[in-house]
């Protein structure tokens, strides 16, 4: 059973626009949600989290919104740029981070000039 | 900058042998763990330590097992090689504490072929 759900496979994006990535969840439990992207043939990189005594959480270019009553999270790039094209994972912990994440599938980011 | 280096990115290996995948990591951080990246199938948990001679089984342990005998290192064995492990496995470590700032950090991975 996917406790961390990424329904979109692949989205694709004009440069400038704005990307949002969406994530759903399951599990009541998780109070640390954390985005990372993958460029192929690379280990994921931290991009961004939040945890669950907030609402949104902002660094640069990317937000991060929660909203646990929906246990939905998604992820906003704003502008997207062509670097941006990776593969994005969404992940969640619950009740510390020593027991390991929980990934959803993915989603293939495409920036299309 | 974290450093989490796998020792092989790539390798090739036949059914039955026994393989071992090195990790190291330089920020003494207290937490390693092993994943396997599939398509279609995310990121999944094999194994997790969170001390030294302490492992946990994460969620799909079948097939593994791991050793720490030092902070830094964290081995992922295969006993007996099978196809269905061919994969791209990837190695992680956090530095603990607080769990709502416990950052996970990978290295390049290691894509695994078993013939």
């Amino acid at each position: 059973d996917q406790q961390v759900k990424q329904n979109s496979p692949s989205l694709s994006v004009q440069e400038g626009r704005i990307s949002i990535l969406n994530c759903d969840y399951t599990n009541s439990m998780f109070d640390y949600f954390l985005w990372y992207k993958k460029y192929p043939a690379e280990g994921p990189t931290f991009l961004i989290s939040i945890s669950s005594i907030k609402d949104k959480n902002e660094d640069g270019r990317f937000t991060v919104f929660l909203n646990k009553s929906a246990k939905h999270l998604s992820l906003h790039i704003v502008p997207s740029q062509p670097g941006d094209s990776a593969v994005y994972f969404c992940a969640a912990s619950a009740g510390g981070g020593a027991d390991g994440l929980t990934f959803g599938k993915g989603t293939h980011l495409i920036i299309q000039p | 900058d974290v450093k989490v280096t796998q020792s092989s990115r790539y390798l090739v290996k036949r059914t039955g042998e026994k393989v071992f995948l090195e990790c190291v990591q330089d920020m003494d951080h207290e937490n390693m763990f092993w994943y396997r990246q599939d398509p279609g199938l995310g990121l999944r948990l094999i194994y997790f330590s969170y001390d030294v001679k302490m492992k946990e089984k994460g969620d799909i342990p079948e097939g593994y097992s791991v050793s720490r005998e030092k902070k830094e290192r964290f081995s992922l064995i295969l006993e007996s090689a099978s196809t269905n492990q061919t994969s791209m496995y990837l190695c992680a470590s956090s530095l603990g504490g607080r769990a709502d700032q416990d950052i996970q950090y990978f290295g390049a991975g290691t894509r695994l072929s078993v013939l």
